[in-house]
């Protein structure tokens, strides 16, 4: 079972600052299984990156999503007062499952 | 563009069985790739509890495999997820979604369940 840790597991920062959020797998995972999501409360997840880097539709090009193997990344270039949220990756696995990781909150600071 | 909405009892008694649908709709059941059942203790994070494929056959988280039952009715355009003997720590947003192995693509938008007598 393949486990994914997300680091920080809160992100404190300003509107304008950049915001550089970490997924860890326990093992080597496809870049093609691979995704994001923002979930703000009281709502149902988003998707805003597949494919460990593509933009799901309609979600701004300061989002951006990078990595391989077992260490991929979730970059937001300058925060918006709207992207405060908690960020999940996820992974499709083989068996087949889906693995979630804990979450990282991005707070204002 | 594909809705989900999830439909069933809010409140389930201890040992009981937790039942709920979700209505498919811009979107033929049978066409999908995946659907399936995510929850979401309060304050806490997603968790997987199973997925039906277009070919039916079903996947299920194993720490939840001897209590989950996940079907599909076409001829409604439903799937539904059944959750048996639950207890406190069922308590959770229940989501249906579909998805691919890329993604879960569409999400409904939740429906909390609450296990308590």
């Amino acid at each position: 079972e393949i486990v994914l840790t997300q680091s920080p597991g809160t992100l404190s920062l300003s509107p304008g600052e950049r915001a550089t959020l970490s997924c860890r797998a326990s093992q080597s995972v496809s870049s093609s299984y691979l995704a994001w999501y923002q979930q703000k409360p009281g709502q149902a997840p988003r998707l805003l990156i597949y494919g460990a880097s593509s933009r799901a539709t309609g979600i701004p090009d300061r989002f951006s999503g990078s990595g391989s193997g077992t260490d991929f990344t979730l970059t937001i270039s300058r925060l918006e007062p709207e992207d405060f949220a908690v960020y999940y990756c996820q992974q499709y696995g083989s068996s087949p499952e889906l693995t979630f990781g804990g979450g990282t909150k991005v707070e204002i600071k | 563009q594909v809705q989900l909405q999830e439909s069933g009892p809010g409140l389930v008694k201890p040992s009981e069985t937790l039942s709920l649908t979700c209505t498919v709709s811009g979107y033929s059941i049978s066409s999908g790739y995946y659907w399936g059942w995510i929850r979401q203790p309060p304050g806490k994070g997603l968790e997987w509890i199973g997925s039906i494929y277009h070919s039916g056959s079903t996947y299920y988280n194993p720490s939840l495999k001897s209590r989950v039952t996940i079907s599909v009715d076409t001829s409604k355009n439903q799937f539904s997820l059944k959750l048996s003997s639950v207890t406190a720590a069922d308590t959770a947003v229940y989501y249906c979604a579909q998805g691919t192995p890329a993604a879960t693509d569409y999400w409904g938008q939740g429906t909390l369940v609450t296990v308590s007598s």
